[in-house]
Formats: C-alpha cells, sequence, structure tokens
C-alpha cells in the first residue's frame, strides 16, 4: 500500500509570493494534518482535516490556510511568504479511530528567498 | 514552559551500547504516547504507540510511560549504526479542537561503528 505522499519535494520561492503543497493520505484514512518543521526542532501543528472539515488549528498567522478534498486529499496554502516559511512541511493521515497515531510524509522543504 | 521537553543531544554512543532517550511533558491530559524516528530528508516514522502507563517491548525498542511522573522513555538494545536519526518523542489529548498530537524537538542520536 502507498503511503502517506506529497508534492512537489522541493520549492524555492521569493518573499511575498504564495505556494501551494499537495498531500494524498493513505487509502482508507480520512484524517489530514499538516505540520512545519524548522530546521533543529519538531514538528509544529498546523491544521487538522476530517472528512473535510477543519478539526484544528495551531498557532499560525492567517498566511496559512488548507482544504480537504472528497477523496481526502489535501492542500495547504501560504500567502505573503516570510524568510521565516522555510521549513519542511509534513503531511500526516490518520484512520477515523480517535486513537490512531499519525502517518508521515517525507515533506515538502519550502526554500524561501 | 514547553508542553513537552525533549534533550535535543546529540547523543554519541558506540555499536552495541544501550540508548535511553527521554522526554517530560506538562499537560496531564495526554493520553496516547509516541516515538517517531526521522532519518535526515526524511519524514517521521511511527516506531512505538502506547496508552497506558508502563512498558511496551518491539524488538529492540522499550517504550516506557510514566504518567504519575509524566516521564516516558525510549530504550534500544544493541544499539546499530543505521539507528542514527533523531527520535522525537510525540503525545496526544482528545480536546474539543480534535484528537492533537504535540512533538518534542527530537534528540539526534550517533552510534559509532
Amino acid at each position: 500500500d502507498a503511503g502517506v505522499t506529497q508534492s512537489p519535494t522541493h520549492l524555492i520561492k521569493t518573499r511575498g509570493q504564495h505556494v501551494t503543497l499537495r498531500c494524498s493520505p493513505i487509502s482508507g484514512h480520512k484524517s489530514v494534518s499538516w505540520y512545519q518543521q524548522v530546521l533543529g526542532q519538531g514538528p509544529q501543528f498546523i491544521f487538522q482535516y476530517y472528512e473535510k472539515e477543519e478539526r484544528g488549528r495551531g498557532n499560525f498567522p492567517d498566511r496559512f490556510s488548507a482544504r480537504q478534498f472528497p477523496n481526502y486529499s489535501s492542500e495547504l496554502n501560504v500567502n505573503a511568504l516570510l524568510l521565516g516559511d522555510s521549513a519542511l512541511y509534513l503531511c500526516a493521515s490518520s484512520s477515523d479511530r480517535v486513537d490512531s497515531p499519525l502517518h508521515f510524509g517525507n515533506g515538502t522543504r519550502l526554500t524561501v528567498t | 514552559q514547553k508542553e513537552v521537553e525533549q534533550d535535543p543531544g546529540p547523543l554519541s554512543v558506540p555499536e552495541g551500547a544501550i540508548v535511553s532517550l527521554n522526554c517530560t511533558y506538562s499537560n496531564s491530559a495526554f493520553q496516547y504516547f509516541m516515538w517517531y524516528r526521522q532519518y535526515s530528508r526524511k519524514g517521521p516514522e511511527l516506531l512505538m504507540y502506547t496508552y497506558s502507563s508502563g512498558n511496551k517491548e518491539d524488538g529492540r525498542f522499550t517504550a516506557q510511560v510514566d504518567k504519575s511522573s509524566k516521564y516516558i522513555s525510549l530504550f534500544i538494545r544493541d544499539s546499530q549504526p543505521s539507528d542514527s536519526a533523531t527520535y522525537l518523542c510525540a503525545m496526544s489529548a482528545v480536546g474539543t479542537g480534535g484528537f492533537k498530537t504535540i512533538f518534542g524537538a527530537g534528540t539526534r542520536l550517533f552510534v559509532k561503528a
């Protein structure tokens, strides 16, 4: 079975631009979460979606938004990019069991210049 | 104070050593405890998942949870160079915003051949 897939793997953007990152969850998983991981730190929670509805939001500015599609794939959008947005963006999926752990993709490495 | 504290290391050990990795937490609402392994340029990989206090063993890995002390550990026996990676502790609680998973900063482990 395919794991969580993310695209693109790498991305270079300029300050002020916007970016869209994509994620396909493990087949059968209905929940998708997005995390930001800055070099040398643990992943920081951005969003969680379940059945196309936002279930949770971390402490990130409104420049960050996301959505989930009927096939449970998801997009993370970041507007007005700042240098500090440079990070590894991780997508994780989980089943609809309340105690299901997260399974991660390999992330999209975003560099903002 | 961070919700989850983890010593970032780095921790360097010889091959065959027993490794002990630890995290403390402050939120008594955490119910589920996980350890992830993250290789360079990869996403976190789930290693261990526990719910109750006590020990859980899987091969060379043992996860230990002490809810009364708000302390979790991961032990790696007979460590191998292939164990060299960053180890992330994570814990989850069910709240009004859904099922949220919070990560520690990660401990970098180097196992020398």
